[in-house]
């Protein structure tokens, strides 16, 4: 099947550990991307690369770090977790650059107690 | 702060009407409009995409642009049960802002 997919589909944990978030994509987009949909459903942008480099880094915690090994995927990683990190954490992709449309994978609920 | 409002609803709507959903948006360079569906629990998916002033048309759904008036809107036509959702607006230049989407519930 062609998609985005990521893992895990739920992750719970407690405050203070270090957890990723894996993502790969085999539609052959050139630019990934991390959003963050809080309980209130906003749907906000975290990062974007594009093949392989950092093009949008938004006021996102220092403990929030993307590694990009290649352009098929990318992978969350959030050190000392905290109870406002609890979200949905959505990987999404898309083919020639920000401006066009998103392919999002299934997203993976984060919670933190 | 570049923002995209919608009235987050529900908007409720009898089977078989059309529902009118609107977006606006505040930065002028937009260039880029989406549409997206979100059901409860699952990931956002592309309804429409429209770069130019006007209407767009694909099955029961239009887009429709209006730069001018920085105002997206999606119709549905002949609204059905499964139409059920969140409808996200999103617009951007370098980079696509999404609103907080409109609860829209059609009634059997």
């Amino acid at each position: 099947d062609t998609a985005v997919s990521q893992t895990p589909k739920y992750l719970v944990t407690q405050m203070g550990n270090d957890k990723s978030i894996k993502c790969e994509q085999n539609l052959g987009h050139d630019t990934m991307y991390w959003y963050k949909q809080d309980s209130k459903k906003f749907l906000k942008i975290m990062f974007s690369y594009n093949n392989k480099e950092l093009i949008i880094n938004e006021t996102v915690p220092n403990r929030f770090s993307p590694k990009s090994p290649d352009k098929a995927h990318l992978n969350l990683h959030i050190n000392s977790l905290e109870l406002g990190d609890s979200a949905v954490y959505f990987c999404a992709s898309s083919p020639t650059g920000v401006n066009s449309p998103l392919h999002f994978g299934n997203g993976t609920r984060l919670t933190v107690t | 702060q570049k923002e995209v409002e919608q009235n987050s609803g529900p908007l409720s709507v009898p089977e078989g009407a059309i529902a009118s959903l609107n977006c606006t948006y505040s930065d002028r360079v937009s260039q880029s409009f989406f549409w997206y569906r979100q059901y409860s629990g699952k990931s956002p998916e592309l309804i429409m995409s429209i770069y130019s002033n006007g209407d767009k048309e694909d099955g029961r759904f239009t887009a429709q642009l209006n730069k001018a008036s920085q105002y997206v809107s999606l119709l549905i036509r002949d609204s059905q049960p499964s139409d059920s959702a969140t409808y996200l607006c999103a617009a951007g230049y370098q980079k696509v802002t999404f609103g907080i989407g409109t609860k829209l519930q059609v009634i059997p």
